[in-house]
């Protein structure tokens, strides 16, 4: 299996440009989670999907973050403006047992300028 | 919420030695506790994980305890290796309230040859 798959691996933008991150997860796998990780706050969980339906996204940080994902291989994180406050690694996972054993993929890191 | 405090933040050993992180977890409530390893521009990895009705598992020179009572939880590597090198995350996660892994912040691991 080609594992989660993430696009781009990096990405530099200006402050306040639209930034839209994707995200393939393993083929039968239901649930799909994204996080950020940075050096302050670490890895922290922004939003998760159960059979492409978002279920929790109390994590994501304010109405500049949305995310989608239009069907079962499919998904993405966008950021609409950008600043350089999201400048991070995002990584995407995903699972069939919930929290349980999760498969990350290699991550996009984000430089906002 | 939950609260995950890892420690130390840096651990250096000589190869064949052993090493030891320790977690500890606020919520009495939680009951899965994996761990991670993320090396050099990669995702973090799940090597191995525990659920609350178990006390200890191995796998190969990798091993967690858990301690419910004191909600605490530790990885032991024995016989390390210099491919052992990496950051680890401890994790902890409940099934009631948010279904989320909490990450610990991380302890690098460097192994000397």
């Amino acid at each position: 299996d080609a594992g989660v798959i993430q696009s781009p691996r990096h990405e530099v933008t200006e402050m306040g440009q639209e930034v839209t991150l994707r995200c393939k997860p393993i083929s039968g796998h239901d649930y799909l989670f994204w996080y950020r990780q940075t050096m302050m706050r670490g890895l922290e969980l922004l939003i998760y999907f159960n059979n492409n339906v978002p279920i929790d996204d109390s994590g994501m940080p304010e109405d500049r973050f949305s995310a989608k994902m239009p069907n079962a291989s499919f998904s993405t994180l966008k950021i609409q403006p950008s600043e350089p406050r999201d400048s991070a690694v995002y990584f995407c996972a995903s699972s069939t047992r919930g929290v349980e054993t999760q498969y990350f993929g290699p991550g996009t890191r984000l430089l906002v300028l | 919420g939950e609260n995950v405090e890892q420690h130390p933040s840096t651990l250096s050993v000589q190869e064949g030695d052993s090493a030891v992180i320790k977690c500890t977890y606020s919520d009495s409530a939680s009951n899965y506790f994996p761990w991670y390893k993320q090396e050099l521009g990669k995702g973090p990895q799940l090597i191995i994980d525990i659920r609350s009705n178990v006390g200890e598992k191995k796998d190969q020179r990798i091993a967690v305890t858990l301690n419910k009572t004191a909600k605490h939880f530790s990885l032991h590597i024995t016989e390390t290796q210099p491919e052992d090198s990496a950051v680890y995350f401890c994790a902890a996660s409940s099934d009631t309230g948010r279904r989320a892994l909490t990450f610990g912040s991380g302890t690098r691991l460097q192994v000397q040859p």
